[in-house]
């Protein structure tokens, strides 16, 4: 089966560095995706992971580390616009399952 | 510019009616999929579809139904809709590769 662990809420101080982890239990792994939920709107796709090791999107930065089944998601120079909920999600089977979410706080 | 279209935005109907919620996409994706999302539970795919003719159930497919005639829609049927299914309900695409998903705005759907 698949499970995907990820804190339910975080809280940081605008300008901060900020990490969501995701811890993943599943068969047929290919990789871990992050997306981005503002209030009432959509999901947007931030980065994917299918290799270990670092992957870098300007302020956003994705990790991934096959051997301890864990990702994170690293959001450095927190902005107020930052304030979301981020999705984990792995591709197994061909389908794309999403964890429940990390609801990011920032703080002026 | 190419993009994903949800219609209606918003949805109230009664337990037992049947409802079908559109999704429309310009991308000329083959990869599309329908989701769910309730406090608590975050995302959970409905059903999705790989190409024109594909269909294919999801986690919580039960008391819905898709078709994919052509490549831009995918629209979602709720049999006999039930208060449970009050949810937002996401339609995605994507090319070839799954991870990469792009989502309509979303349909608020209400079952009284």
């Amino acid at each position: 089966g698949q499970s995907l662990e990820q804190p339910s809420e975080v809280t940081a101080v605008e300008g901060a560095i900020v990490q969501i982890n995701c811890t993943y239990q599943t068969s047929g792994f290919y990789g871990l995706s992050w997306y981005q939920q503002h209030d009432g709107g959509a999901p947007t796709f931030l980065s994917y992971n299918a290799l270990d090791g670092l992957e870098e999107t300007g302020r956003f930065s994705s990790f991934l580390s096959r051997s301890d089944s864990y990702g994170y998601l690293l959001l450095q120079e927190l902005q107020m616009k930052d304030s979301a909920s981020y999705f984990c999600a792995v591709n197994r089977d061909d389908k794309i399952i999403f964890g429940k979410g990390t609801r990011l706080h920032i703080l002026p | 510019d190419a993009e994903i279209t949800q219609s209606p935005r918003h949805k109230i109907t009664e337990t037992g009616r049947q409802v079908t919620l559109a999704c429309h996409q310009t991308w000329n994706h083959n990869n599309m999929f329908w989701y769910r999302q309730d406090l608590g539970h975050g995302l959970r795919l409905i059903h999705y579809s790989y190409g024109v003719q594909d269909t294919n159930k999801g986690e919580v497919s039960d008391g819905y139904s898709v078709s994919r005639s052509n490549t831009e829609d995918l629209p979602l049927t709720l049999e006999s809709a039930a208060s449970s299914q009050t949810s937002v309900y996401f339609c995605a695409s994507s090319a070839g590769d799954l991870e990469t998903q792009y989502f309509g705005p979303g349909t608020r759907l209400l079952v009284l």
